[in-house]
């Protein structure tokens, strides 16, 4: 099973809301990833968990809050979010510590936020 | 920060032809990984590249690791209608010791009936 799973697959909330995406994988992976994706860019790095702990944070705002309850979840709570948050949020998994990139990093489908 | 650039941006080309794209850097890198990613989908992994010269064949995709270790390239053979999407190249990135995956600018295949 190569599956990362990532629910919900589309969400629209108001500035003032609060949500939670969710990421899920059963690979045995103990690092998880969250990206977010604008139209026709490429993915840009936001949180790294490795070993369920945070390793790594791009300097993004505290309207966006990462939690990695267990080794197989992810979750990205969200809050007072502004309509240019509105993207393609994006969970990956990889095997191995952050940095260990001879393992690959499998990605969820993706949640397309919409902020209104 | 550190950018990889892809080109072509984008390619229109009819079934059957084949397709060659390549992203650079300024810096060396250790690893290329290629990816393809469907609309409203998250990237999926074609090609892991681990070795300066090494070319690797997936079907009928092959890459290749450039020599110089700032380059990489990929070709599609006989493209099929599924090949359309965009393609990224990506590679991990060295920031104040932390490693994070880089991704390419992108190149966007598109199928022309």
């Amino acid at each position: 099973d190569t599956e990362v799973t990532q629910t919900p697959k589309h969400l629209v909330m108001g500035m003032t809301n609060k949500k939670s995406l969710k990421c899920e994988q059963h690979m045995g992976h103990r690092a998880m990833y969250w990206y977010k994706q604008k139209a026709k860019k490429p993915p840009e790095l936001m949180f790294v968990y490795s070993y369920e702990k945070l390793s790594i944070n791009e300097s993004v705002p505290s309207r966006f809050s990462p939690e990695c309850p267990n080794s197989s979840l992810l979750n990205l709570h969200l809050h007072a979010l502004q309509p240019e948050d509105s993207a393609l949020y994006l969970c990956a998994s990889s095997q191995g510590p952050s940095g260990s990139f001879e393992e690959t990093q499998y990605f969820g489908p993706g949640t397309r936020l919409l902020v209104l | 920060g550190q950018q990889l650039n892809q080109s072509p941006q984008s390619m229109f080309i009819q079934e059957g032809e084949d397709v060659s794209m390549n992203c650079t850097s300024s810096s060396i890198f250790n690893t290329w990984l290629w990816y393809k990613q469907d609309p409203g989908e998250g990237p999926v992994l074609l090609i892991a590249l681990y070795k300066a010269g090494e070319l690797t064949s997936n079907g009928r995709l092959t890459a290749q690791f450039g020599i110089t270790r700032k380059d990489s390239f990929l070709n599609i053979s006989a493209s099929i209608p599924s090949d359309v999407g965009i393609y990224f190249c990506a590679g991990p990135f060295s920031n104040f010791g932390n490693e994070k995956l880089t991704f390419g600018t992108g190149t966007r295949l598109t199928i022309i009936p």
